[in-house]
């Protein structure tokens, strides 16, 4: 079946320790977007690539980078986790960002991040 | 900028009661899609309006977009325990810059 997968589910790292969320995808979507989710929270987008084009959100720390080698995967990199990124961050793809046409949205199950 | 306000944050219903969320924007947008999480899960879509006073059902849930695509309503009728979750609007603004605003979402909890 055709999905969204987010490796792992649980990570764990220490405080400052770089981490690297994974995300894949059999949709052959042309976008992918991450979000973190942080509990009783609406998910905050961090940023979104619509192919190749990389688009951050304004607010989106300098600590969070992302990397779209092709169009299957995306990655999301945080440079020094602090306590205050302890979340679930959330991969979801789209078929298309055009108005009333294919830009619903497909979540992968999340990976939970615990920063010690 | 642009906010949406999502209206209440909980609701506490009798099972067989209805369930109704509230999205408002300060702003005129494009469209707003509606999804679903379960506890523990993740956001699933459940519908995009479009039109000005557009108007969808599917099944018990009625979703409403405001004439001035300004506001949107959720509305479920005789609520059973699958319902259970919260309900998320977005709003998709696409005229200069593509912009994805999320509601705070309202949680439905069905009282024992």
């Amino acid at each position: 079946d055709a999905m969204v997968i987010q490796n792992p589910r649980y990570q764990v790292t220490q405080f400052g320790k770089p981490v690297t969320l994974s995300c894949s995808q059999t949709l052959n979507h042309n976008v992918m977007y991450w979000y973190q989710q942080k509990s009783s929270q609406a998910p905050k987008l961090l940023f979104h690539y619509y192919d190749k084009d990389f688009n951050n959100e304004a607010d989106t720390p300098d600590n969070f980078q992302s990397r779209r080698p092709n169009t299957s995967f995306c990655f999301l990199d945080i440079r020094s986790p602090g306590l205050g990124d302890a979340a679930m961050y959330l991969c979801a793809t789209s078929r298309d960002r055009l108005q009333g046409s294919y830009n619903e949205q497909f979540f992968g199950p999340g990976t939970r991040l615990t920063v010690l | 900028g642009q906010q949406v306000m999502q209206i209440p944050q909980y609701q506490h219903v009798q099972e067989g009661e209805d369930f109704t969320t509230y999205c408002n924007s300060s702003t005129t947008l494009s469209n707003i899609q509606w999804y679903k999480q379960r506890p523990g899960g993740h956001p699933v879509f459940l519908i995009q309006l479009v039109k000005s006073g557009e108007v969808k059902k599917q099944k018990r849930l009625t979703f409403q977009f405001g004439e001035a695509k300004k506001n949107s309503s959720l509305h479920i009728t005789a609520t059973q325990t699958t319902d259970v979750g919260t309900y998320f609007c977005l709003f998709i603004e696409m005229d200069s810059n593509y912009q994805l605003i999320w509601g705070a979402g309202t949680k439905l909890i069905i009282k024992p």
